[in-house]
């Protein structure tokens, strides 16, 4: 059973930056892409960017080129997501979503068919 | 990107059938068959309900049904039931990104 576990709640300044991670069990951590995608208080989701594990290979919104980063641990099958020069408008959930494997990874076409629980992270001075 | 435009809400009776639109452009719903559909309830994960336009993931209600014309996306939920009560949101792929739509709440009168 595939299952994406990801980080807890964080409260940050702004200014500063965080981390979430998203640790995937019950598959093959290797034949997909993982996406991470954001759901302000009350708005819509938001798709921030994506990396392929197995070659270490991110692409990110335009939106957010230069403020995210995100990486992929394969020994622990963990997938991170890294927003810097954080504001309040980040105040969100975060939330790390699996590209179905049965498509192929580079294209970007794959549906979302697992999410982990999402990570409320809150930006408030 | 811009947001593709959905209903802020839409509502049905029991029983009743409904029809959520999502409308984008030739470069991302009108120019790919990648058109999904999310179910989230408050406090949830999003759900996926659709891919591809019009296929179903194994254990999702035959209720469920997607389709397009042009630029826009449908999704209809047949038969509504009061556990369909939910937000919806439809995706499509869009140059190497996904883009999301604006989000409709679906309300079980």
């Amino acid at each position: 059973q595939v299952q994406l576990v990801q980080s807890g709640a964080e409260v940050k300044k702004p200014g500063s930056s965080v981390k979430v991670s998203c640790k995937a069990s019950g598959g093959t951590f290797s034949s997909y892409a993982i996406s991470w995608v954001r759901q302000a208080p009350g708005q819509g989701l938001e798709w921030m960017g994506r990396i392929i594990p197995i070659l270490g290979i991110a692409n990110y919104a335009q939106k957010f080129q230069g403020r995210v980063t995100i990486t992929a641990d394969k020994s622990t099958s963990t997938a991170y997501m890294e927003l810097s020069s954080l504001r309040s408008e980040d105040t969100a959930v975060y939330y790390c979503a699996r590209g179905d494997p049965g498509y192929d990874f580079w294209s970007g076409y794959a549906p979302f068919d697992y999410w982990g629980q999402g990570t409320l992270v809150t930006v408030s001075s | 990107q811009s947001a593709l435009t959905q209903p802020a809400s839409v509502s049905g009776s029991p029983g009743q059938s409904i029809t959520i639109s999502c409308t984008g452009t030739s470069s991302d719903v009108g120019g790919y068959n990648y058109v999904s559909w999310y179910q989230q309830h408050p406090g949830k994960a999003p759900k996926l309900m659709i891919y591809d336009v019009s296929n179903r993931p194994s254990g999702v209600s035959n209720r469920f049904s997607g389709s397009k014309s042009g630029n826009t996306a449908s999704l209809t939920i047949s038969g509504l039931q009061a556990e369909d009560e939910a937000d919806y949101y439809c995706s499509s792929y869009t140059s190497s990104s996904k883009v999301f739509g604006t989000g409709t709440k679906v309300t079980v009168l």
